[in-house]
């Protein structure tokens, strides 16, 4: 049974480029949420989505934008990277909107220079 | 404000002995869930124990369990028998009222030593 899946498990860009970041689900799951965790700190909420739509978004600017698929896989976009994007993107998977308990990847290390 | 608090930046604790990490949280909410995170060096967040806010009993997993005071709105992690396997970032995590995101509070480094 596979858990969640992440990729690529570290990236490098520089000021001003644009990223994308992968996620497939666990097997049964329909729901992906994307967290960024900074050096240090716990994982902050970026967003959710649910049958293809963004439902719900956290404190983040819309640099950050996602996608989901008809496959339930995700892709995290940041466009015009600060420094301050530096961090570890979580995606995490549930069953529905209202899961029990996440199932977290281990993460995509993004550093921009 | 904050929502989840961990108070304890570090903890030691002797192989085969018995630990708390303290958490106490804030909401207005009457239902939420509380969970708790396990993160190794690996990255990945493994998912340890839950407690629902209208839950009667402390949930148990295993070697864990979750002291929930609700009156004083915590939510202490105990791990018995300490491993060396152990040693990890812990996190206190809570969703309200069936909200769709998790907030974490700021982690707790466990060291098992030998």
């Amino acid at each position: 049974d596979a858990g969640v899946t992440q990729s690529p498990t570290h990236l490098i860009k520089t000021r001003g480029q644009q990223v994308t970041l992968r996620c497939s689900p666990k097997s049964g799951h329909d729901t992906v949420s994307w967290y960024q965790q900074a050096l240090g700190q716990g994982p902050q909420f970026i967003f959710q989505y649910y049958e293809e739509e963004e439902r719900q978004r956290g404190n983040f600017p819309d640099r950050f934008s996602g996608h989901q698929f008809p496959n339930y896989s995700s892709e995290l976009n940041v466009n015009a990277l600060l420094l301050g994007d530096s961090a570890l993107y979580l995606c995490a998977s549930s069953l529905g909107l209202v899961g029990e308990k996440l199932f977290f990847g281990s993460g995509t290390q993004l550093s921009v220079l | 404000a904050q929502k989840i608090t961990q108070t304890q930046p570090g903890m030691f604790v002797q192989e085969k002995e018995a630990v708390t990490l303290d958490c106490t949280y804030d909401t207005s909410d009457p239902s939420y869930g509380l969970f708790w995170y396990k993160q190794p060096s690996s990255g990945e967040m493994i998912f340890l124990i839950y407690q629902g806010s209208y839950d009667q009993q402390n949930a148990t997993e295993g070697r864990y369990s979750l002291n929930f005071q609700k009156a004083r709105k915590s939510a202490n992690l105990v791990i018995s028998a300490s491993q060396l396997g152990d040693s990890a970032m812990y996190f206190c995590a809570m969703r309200e009222n069936y909200g769709q995101n998790f907030v974490f509070g700021p982690g707790t480094r466990l060291s098992v030593l030998p």
